[in-house]
């Protein structure tokens, strides 16, 4: 059974970078692709992007001058890294599988993170 | 790329049926068959229910069904139960650079 665990700082200060790493067990991470998907307090979700173990990597339009998603096959891990943060960016961040037909099949459990000085 | 709309809230009783829709537009229900539909209960993570519009992974109850017609996805529900008491949201491909679109979320509550 696949599992993604999140792990990260829960707060970040305005204008720093949030950073996120999502760690995949039972199963290897290579041939699928790995997004980031995140959920402001009370509000719906947002697909922030996917990268591949090879390399090609896709982002929101949104965030995608912020946004880098790197995949680490040797330590079955993928990131997340968010520059220039607001308090807009606050919100529970989750990795998910992509399962193919463009959904995603398997989640980690979310973590929270606010963005406040 | 706007989200696709759904209903804030649906509601039924125990054992009824319930339908959630989901309208997008010709740029990603209308166009694709790949609409997918996650329960979400409190605090906890998203769960795919259905992908490709229609199909069930492994484990999921054949309670839960889905439809598309033109820009409408709709999640049916059947014989309620207690435990199906979450939020719903869709998710289609888009043809926009955004590649993935949710919906606005569905609150199911079960009298």
């Amino acid at each position: 059974q696949v599992q993604l665990q999140e792990s990260g700082p829960g707060l970040v200060k305005p204008s720093e970078t949030l950073s996120l790493i999502c760690t995949v067990s039972g199963g290897s991470i290579s041939s699928y692709y790995w997004s980031w998907i995140r959920q402001p307090p009370g509000k719906g979700l947002e697909w922030i992007g996917y990268n591949y173990y090879s390399g090609s990597a896709n982002y929101n339009p949104s965030l995608k001058s912020r946004v880098t998603i790197s995949v680490d096959s040797s330590r079955n891990q993928f990131s997340l890294k968010l520059s220039s943060v607001t308090a807009a960016d606050t919100a529970v961040y989750y990795c998910a599988r992509n399962g193919g037909s463009y959904s995603f099949d398997y989640w980690g459990q979310g973590t929270l993170v606010t963005v406040s000085s | 790329q706007s989200a696709l709309t759904q209903p804030a809230s649906v509601s039924g009783s125990v054992g009824q049926s319930i339908t959630i829709s989901c309208t997008g537009t010709s740029s990603d229900i209308g166009t694709y068959n790949y609409v997918s539909w996650y329960q979400q209960h409190p605090g906890k993570a998203p769960k795919l229910m259905i992908y490709d519009v229609n199909n069930r992974p492994s484990g999921v109850s054949n309670r839960f069904s889905g439809s598309k017609s033109g820009n409408t996805a709709s999640l049916t529900i059947s014989g309620l139960q207690a435990e199906d008491e979450a939020d719903y949201y869709c998710s289609s491909h888009t043809s926009s650079s955004t590649l993935y679109v949710f919906g606005t979320g569905t609150k199911v509550t079960v009298l």
